[in-house]
């Protein structure tokens, strides 16, 4: 079975705080992705990797950079948080181009 | 341009049989997939279709049609458990090599 975990389930930051979302497959997969889901919106892409040390924006990239220095794991920084990031924010695996499988997802709130 | 188009909310009878329908505009289509999220969970996939026709895995069934720009999950048999809300996404190799668009999800409520 494929797993993604993601470090938080739940997560409350303070308005200009520096915020780290980690997400870790045991898959070996090659492609990793972050996005955020808030109502009426839908799933949007923030930032994707194709592979170690590669990364590629999304749709909605402002205010968040990202990380991955080993394969199996990809990291979401918030460098400074702001109320409107708060949201569900899930990462998500694929082998290639196939079936995106998800982690639980982080709810996270910006006071 | 892209555009996903799913109802918002459907509400069935258990042990009924509800059509949630998908339509789609991409200009490089290759492929199209469905997920299942419970409320403050991650979504789940469920099926994929990239030829024209029914897939068929137990209780659900998804169609597609590439022509129409149209697909559909058909869930039977409905539990109660299938409460939650259904995603729609389409790869479109003409976004970013093929990322997956979604639609926002239709939120199915299964009565008693």
């Amino acid at each position: 079975d494929v797993k993604v975990t993601q470090s938080s389930r739940y997560l409350v930051k303070r308005t200009g705080e520096k915020v780290f979302l980690e997400c870790v497959q045991d898959m070996d997969h090659e492609n990793m992705f972050w996005y955020r889901q808030d109502p009426g919106l839908g799933l949007r892409l923030i930032y994707f990797s194709y592979d170690v040390k590669m990364k590629e924006k999304g749709d909605i990239p402002e205010g968040y950079s990202v990380s991955r220095e080993k394969k199996e794991r990809f990291s979401l920084i918030l460098e400074s948080a702001s109320t409107n990031q708060t949201s569900m924010y899930l990462c998500a695996s694929s082998l290639l181009e196939n079936t995106q499988y998800f982690g639980p997802g982080t709810r996270l709130t910006v006071l | 341009g892209q555009n996903i188009d799913q109802p918002t909310e459907m509400t069935a009878t258990e042990g009924a049989i509800v059509q949630i329908n998908c339509t789609y505009q991409t200009s490089g289509f290759n492929g199209l997939f469905w997920y299942q999220q419970h409320a403050g969970e991650a979504p789940t996939f469920l099926s994929y279709n990239v030829l024209d026709g029914l897939e068929e895995k137990g209780r659900f069934s998804s169609f597609l049609s590439r022509s129409k720009g149209y697909s559909y999950l058909l869930l039977k048999e409905l539990q109660m458990k299938d409460s939650a809300s259904y995603l729609c996404a389409v790869r479109d190799l003409n976004n970013q090599g093929g990322k997956l668009i979604f639609g926002q999800g239709t939120e199915l409520s299964v009565k008693p």
